[in-house]
């Protein structure tokens, strides 16, 4: 079975400051990861996406995230905050070839503050 | 725009009732998810089909069905709704052998 815990279900920053969204897993076999963000009223768009190449993933918007297998964790980061990245972010899970669909965690709601 | 077409994109209707939700997915894409969201629940996934067959299910409760045409799309068949079905129902897609799904706007199910 799989699961993802997102720690903190809302998180304020400052714009300009470094944005961290904190994403664990669990997996009993290697994980392919993913970023979903979910402006308000809108559907999920891919941020980006783990599938056991470079452990330094790079998305759009200028986020990018780091698979680190021994602390099995998939951290989202962003150097500087913008107005615009307001909105729910999703990590998600899954065991390959989407099989079995994803597993969500329950989201982050990213404030920005000006 | 990730390409998955969903109709209608906001429904409303009473208990008791049925409604019938619509998904094109991309082009060429053989696998379709369904998925419910809710602000009690989160993303709940629903079913998978995959060129036509079932491939997987999640927390799909007997009231909900679903099906994929030989054209690929699909259908999300509620009935007998309650008021705790009220959520957003997202369709995805996502390419065979491939590994990253797309989503769709969804589909803003209210039941009064």
């Amino acid at each position: 079975a799989q699961s993802v815990t997102q720690l903190g279900s809302h998180v304020s920053v400052s714009e300009g400051a470094l944005v961290l969204l904190r994403c664990n897993y669990s997996s009993s076999v290697p994980p392919y990861l993913f970023w979903y963000v979910q402006y308000p009223n809108q559907g999920l768009q891919l941020l980006l996406k783990y599938t056991s190449a470079a452990t330094l993933v790079k998305g759009i918007n200028g986020f990018e995230a780091e698979f680190k297998k021994s602390e099995t964790s998939f951290h989202l980061t962003k150097p500087s905050a913008h107005m615009s990245d307001a909105a729910e972010y999703f990590c998600a899970v899954t065991s390959g070839g989407g099989a079995d669909g994803l597993t969500f965690g329950k989201g982050t709601h990213l404030i920005i503050q000006p | 725009d990730s390409g998955v077409t969903q109709t209608p994109k906001h429904l409303i209707t009473a208990t008791g009732q049925r409604v019938t939700l619509r998904c094109s997915p991309r082009s060429g894409d053989l696998s379709v998810y369904w998925y419910q969201q809710s602000l009690d629940q989160g993303l709940q996934f629903l079913i998978q089909y995959y060129n036509g067959e079932e491939r997987a299910k999640g927390n799909i409760l007997e009231r909900f069905s679903a099906q994929q045409f030989p054209d690929l799309h699909s259908e999300l068949n509620l009935s007998s709704l309650e008021l705790g079905d009220s959520a957003l129902y997202f369709c995805a897609s996502s390419p065979s052998g491939g590994n990253t799904i797309y989503f769709g706007e969804g589909s803003w199910l209210t039941v009064v």
